[in-house]
């Protein structure tokens, strides 16, 4: 079993749907939780950083931690197509522990 | 946020030749950097986790003499591809992190190498 499971889609939602993509972990010594964007061929942007459990918001992205049930989400939204790219979610336990990425979701916003 | 440059952003060279790329935190000191490979449409694979002043720690199945890594300052890690094959061709991502205890991983661009 990998340590952080993610469904690889693709995911096709029509513009300004709300998007869900969700991630589970098996450690539960992870305490810090990311979402990443990576757009093709580029390398993967930070959006999205959360510690323990709990939400947080930054305009059209939420991020939410279960701890209690291993389980990560990031909602979008009013999804833009600009917003089509690959979303990685990551954990890691705390100091220079390397990070746990999931497979990635390939997000499609059509027009 | 913090800025994480890599160079070059894309290589193409012949089979048998060596290429350096670099790595940069450009806004705050990493002690410890780390080299992924990515294949199209599939995740990120760890390489190795470059520590300043010391030696890397190289992930399993890593060729260690095949991919050198060195970290000489507080700001820049290099990954060389020696003696570079079609094989390994792909992209390869740095990343580092903006302080201790924190999840806040910055990657850098990327760099397409193209193995002729």
């Amino acid at each position: 079993q990998k340590e952080v499971e993610q469904d690889p889609g693709p995911l096709s939602v029509p513009e300004g749907a709300i998007v869900s993509l969700n991630c589970t972990y098996s450690n539960s010594a992870f305490q810090y939780f990311m979402w990443y964007r990576q757009y093709s061929r580029k390398g993967p942007e930070l959006l999205m950083y959360t510690y323990s459990s709990g939400n947080k918001e930054d305009g059209r992205f939420t991020a939410q931690v279960d701890k209690s049930s291993k389980y990560i989400s990031l909602f979008i939204r009013d999804s833009q197509p600009s917003d089509s790219a690959t979303y990685l979610c990551a954990a890691y336990s705390g100091g220079y522990q390397k990070v746990t990425f999931g497979t990635g979701t390939k997000l499609q916003v059509i027009p | 946020g913090a800025v994480v440059s890599q160079h070059p952003s894309w290589v193409i060279c012949k089979s048998g030749t060596s290429v350096k790329i670099e790595c940069r935190s450009l806004d705050f000191q990493a002690t410890t950097m780390f080299w992924y490979r990515q294949f199209p449409k599939q995740s990120l694979m760890l390489m190795a986790t470059s520590n300043e002043g010391s030696k890397a720690t190289y992930e399993q199945g890593v060729e260690k003499d095949k991919f050198l890594i060195n970290h000489a300052s507080l700001t820049l890690s290099t990954l060389t591809v020696t003696s570079a094959h079609p094989e390994d061709s792909s992209f390869y991502i740095c990343s580092a992190y903006l302080g201790q205890d924190t999840g806040e991983l910055f990657f850098g661009e990327g760099s397409r190498l193209t193995v002729l």
